[in-house]
């Protein structure tokens, strides 16, 4: 089956412990990113990978890493959470870059106190 | 600045009772505009893409249409399955990002 795999789905952690979310895709997409949801501002692009090779900062980058390394994996870093960090995070791919259907995975909700 | 805006915010209807939801935007250069439906705790779900003025799609109940400034979303003889959050999205030139609204919230009771 065709998805965009993240994980936790669920997490609560403190501020300043550092922690990664992962994301997979096993649709041999190029194009990956992640997204963040907040009530009120809707979904915000954080960082994008158009393949292994080249990754950019989206609207939000602030306080986020990412790393390519392989095309199915899109790793999303934070080294120091902090609590405005608190959100429900979602990780997309597309065959080939942003103007064609992105395919979600379910979303990670992390808590940061 | 590209920018979505969507209206209304919250659409509550009877079965079968049909209806339009809209998506305003303003982008430089369109590349594609998106609609997705999103159900709660799941991540959005894609149903259409538009690339140019006229353009109309459809799929069962959905039809999606497209001018130079905004978009519409039918909704004919919904069903409460049909509840969800319909998001809209653009992307304008280059490899700049998706532009999501915040979506309308439709609900449908039978």
């Amino acid at each position: 089956e065709a998805q965009v795999t993240q994980n936790p789905r669920y997490l609560i952690t403190v501020t300043g412990k550092k922690l990664t979310v992962t994301c997979s895709q096993n649709m041999n997409h190029e194009y990956m990113s992640w997204y963040r949801q907040d009530p009120g501002l809707g979904l915000r692009q954080i960082y994008y990978s158009m393949n292994v090779e080249v990754t950019d900062k989206g609207d939000v980058p602030e306080g986020y890493k990412v790393s390519r390394k392989e095309k199915r994996n899109f790793p999303l870093i934070l080294e120091s959470p902090s609590p405005n960090q608190t959100s429900l995070y979602f990780c997309a791919s597309s065959l080939e870059g942003p103007n064609q259907p992105q395919h979600f995975g379910d979303g990670t909700r992390l808590s940061i106190l | 600045e590209d920018q979505v805006t969507q209206s209304p915010e919250a659409l509550r209807l009877q079965e079968g009772e049909s209806s339009s939801l809209n998506c305003s935007y303003t982008v430089s250069g369109l590349r594609g505009l998106f609609w997705y439906r999103q159900d709660p705790g799941k991540g959005p779900e894609f149903l259409f893409t538009l690339y140019s003025a006229g353009e109309e799609k459809e799929k069962e109940r959905l039809k999606a249409t497209l001018t130079k400034k905004e978009s519409f979303l039918h909704i004919t003889a919904p069903k409460p399955e049909d509840s969800a959050t319909y998001l809209c999205a653009v992307q304008g030139s280059g490899n700049t990002p998706l532009v999501f609204g915040k979506g309308t919230r439709l609900s449908v009771i039978a």
